[in-house]
Formats: C-alpha cells, structure tokens, sequence
C-alpha cells in the first residue's frame, strides 16, 4: 500500500530555533499538504501544495513540494512554545481524494 | 458557522456492543470522509461518502463497519460487534465539493475517542 516517511518521528528544541521536517514516498504523489494535530483535536490544515517545486509560505512556516513529487518539506522559522504539537504530513493521488498520512513528527519546545 | 461537529467526542463500549459515530459536516459541505488514528500512529483513511452514496470505501474492514451518509442527518458510521483492536480516534472531514484546491480541502472535526472494554 501506499506509505509515507515522515522524520524527524520526534524532536525537541530550544525556543527559537528553526525546525525543519520532511516526507518521502516511492510513489508520486500530485497534492501535499501538512497538517497539525493538537492533543485531544482533529487535524487542521497548515499549508497546501499542489504543484512540483511549490514553495509556499504561512506566516512562519514554510513548506515545499519536491521535484520528484515524492517528498515534501516543512520549515518552521523562530519556533515559540505553542508550535508544540503533532505534525503530519499528507498526500493525495492524481485520482481520488483520500488522503495518505504520515506517522507523524512530535514537536516539543523548550522556553 | 459551525465547523465540522462529531458526537460523542468519548464512546465506551464493552466487547460485542455496537458504536454509532456521527459526523455532522460543515454548512454547504456535501462530501464526507472517515479517518481511523490509532495511538501515536497518522491517519489512515476508511471511506468516502456524498449524500446518498458510498464513493470510495477502499479503507473499510469488509466485515463489521458500515458507513451511510443520508439526504437528511449526519454521516453515521457503525462498528458491529465492537472489539479490544476497534479502540481508536475516529475523525470525519467534510468539503464542499469532491475535487480539490485551494479553499476546498477538507476540514476535519474533532474525533471520536472511542475504548472498547
């Protein structure tokens, strides 16, 4: 089936410092988006990237999607203590619109 | 305007009972999809529903689960005869429409936790 790599699977940071985290696949994959999942919440939708090369920013995140198609990036510029969370990353097939989920990057933060 | 709404948040149910899960979507929103999230793993998707229809159950167990999402009421996903391996977080997300792009991802609500004793 289809999977996703998602790493770092944890890490833990000063506040401050930039983050940076990414997903590999051996499929292609034609949308990208990451996601952050608060305890107890469902996820919401940090950025979207639909086209190969994509860079696209949110305030202080940045994300891109990879040439290939099969990896994306998520940066996190300045971390403060309320980026703690769970990131995950998603893609979607060109047909279809179920979403493929990482295993998640758990992100905590050091004020 | 309301977001996706899910009920009840917290489901506890012994072995062998039944687990309704409901998932009102967003005003306007006639898609809807479940997701399972198993502790400390992502979301891994089960179907796919329009009003009416099933589109895409690809990620549905063959014997026990069932999805329906009717012209009038929630979407309502149903776990028969409940077991230890069912515990899990069960989120729904709603979009307007069944193609994608900027505006018209999914939202998701905020999940059903539900521990089968």
């Amino acid at each position: 089936g289809q999977q996703l790599n998602q790493s770092p699977q944890s890490m833990f940071i000063q506040e401050g410092e930039d983050v940076s985290m990414n997903c590999t696949s051996s499929s292609i994959f034609n949308t990208w988006l990451w996601y952050k999942q608060d305890p107890g919440e469902g996820p919401v939708l940090l950025i979207a990237l639909y086209k190969a090369g994509e860079l696209t920013s949110n305030g202080r995140l940045t994300a891109q999607f990879g040439i290939t198609r099969k990896d994306s990036f998520l940066n996190i510029s300045a971390s403060i203590p309320s980026d703690v969370g769970i990131y995950f990353c998603a893609g979607r097939r060109e047909y279809g619109n179920k979403l493929v989920f990482g295993a998640g990057t758990i992100l905590r933060v050091k004020s | 305007n309301a977001g996706v709404m899910q009920n009840p948040r917290h489901l506890v149910r012994r072995r062998g009972q039944e687990a309704r899960l409901r998932c009102s979507p967003m005003k306007g929103h006639s898609h809807v999809y479940w997701y399972r999230q198993l502790p400390e793993e992502g979301l891994k998707f089960m179907v796919y529903l329009q009003k009416e229809n099933i589109i895409d159950e690809s990620g549905m167990p063959k014997e026990r689960f069932s999805a329906e999402f009717p012209k009038e009421g929630p979407s309502i996903l149903r776990i028969q005869q409940v077991v230890r391996g069912d515990s899990a977080a069960y989120f729904c997300a709603s979009s307007p429409v069944g193609y994608y792009g900027t505006n018209t991802e999914a939202f998701f609500g905020q999940g059903t936790r539900l521990t089968v004793v």
